[in-house]
């Protein structure tokens, strides 16, 4: 159990284009869902925190407009990156939480496989 | 940085020796957790260890925790090429579950 997924896997696309990620919880409902950005050899950063419902709560120095985030269900959690440039270029991974479960299940992120962005 | 570190950063060992990874944070915990990605893939969740406790296993896998230190490490006993992987630890930043990840050990096992 536990399986979150991400779609799509890899997307090369041309600046200035928008790219949607979607991030899904398979057999769970996840009260809430993160958004991380790694970089190649580095650790991951989370960007965001986006809670079904309500509007996402955003790290410091993401920009909110660039980076849109809706959790329109408790198994759906979307990024759009808007007009991507190639610094935008990164392997972006979402995980979530498992909904109103205590002990160490309910504390442990699970993770999707990850979505490879390429801005050309 | 809120982040953690992790040393060593990178870590090459033959199959069958033991591989132990280092953690320290800054700030109190309610848990620490450690998880691995294998080469372009998510994060795998191995071990959650709480604050309470000093020492955890699964498997191949022995956490040690020392909060009075601060620090954590995981060892991987009898490693196989499959272990092959980044390593982090992760904290819990705040009530809302957040993770702060640690820079991560690069484990290669070589046959």
């Amino acid at each position: 159990g536990a399986v979150v997924s991400q779609h799509p896997s890899w997307v090369i696309c041309k600046s200035g284009t928008s790219v949607k990620i979607e991030c899904r919880s398979l057999d769970f409902q996840a009260t809430t869902m993160f958004w991380y950005r790694q970089f190649p050899k580095q650790s991951l950063m989370l960007m965001a925190t986006s809670n079904e419902g309500s509007k996402a709560t955003y790290e410091q120095g993401v920009e909110k407009d660039k980076f849109l985030i809706n959790h329109a269900s408790l198994t759906l959690s979307t990024l759009t990156v808007t007009s991507a440039h190639p610094e935008d270029s990164s392997f972006y991974i979402c995980s979530a939480r498992v909904m109103r479960l205590a002990g160490p299940r309910g504390e442990t992120q699970y993770f999707g496989p990850g979505t490879r962005l390429l801005v050309l | 940085s809120q982040q953690g570190e992790e040393d060593p950063q990178a870590l090459s060992i033959q199959e069958g020796e033991n591989a132990t990874m280092n953690c320290s944070y800054k700030t109190s915990i309610n848990n620490l957790q450690w998880y691995r990605q294998n080469s372009g893939r998510g994060l795998v969740h191995l071990i959650l260890i709480r604050s309470n406790e000093r020492e955890k296993h699964s498997g191949r896998l022995r956490v040690t925790l020392d909060t009075s230190k601060k620090s954590s490490s995981l060892l991987i006993t009898a490693s196989r090429a499959a272990d092959t992987a980044s390593y982090f630890c992760a904290r819990v930043y705040n009530q809302g579950g957040k993770l702060i990840f640690g820079q991560g050990t690069e484990l290669s096992v070589k046959p």
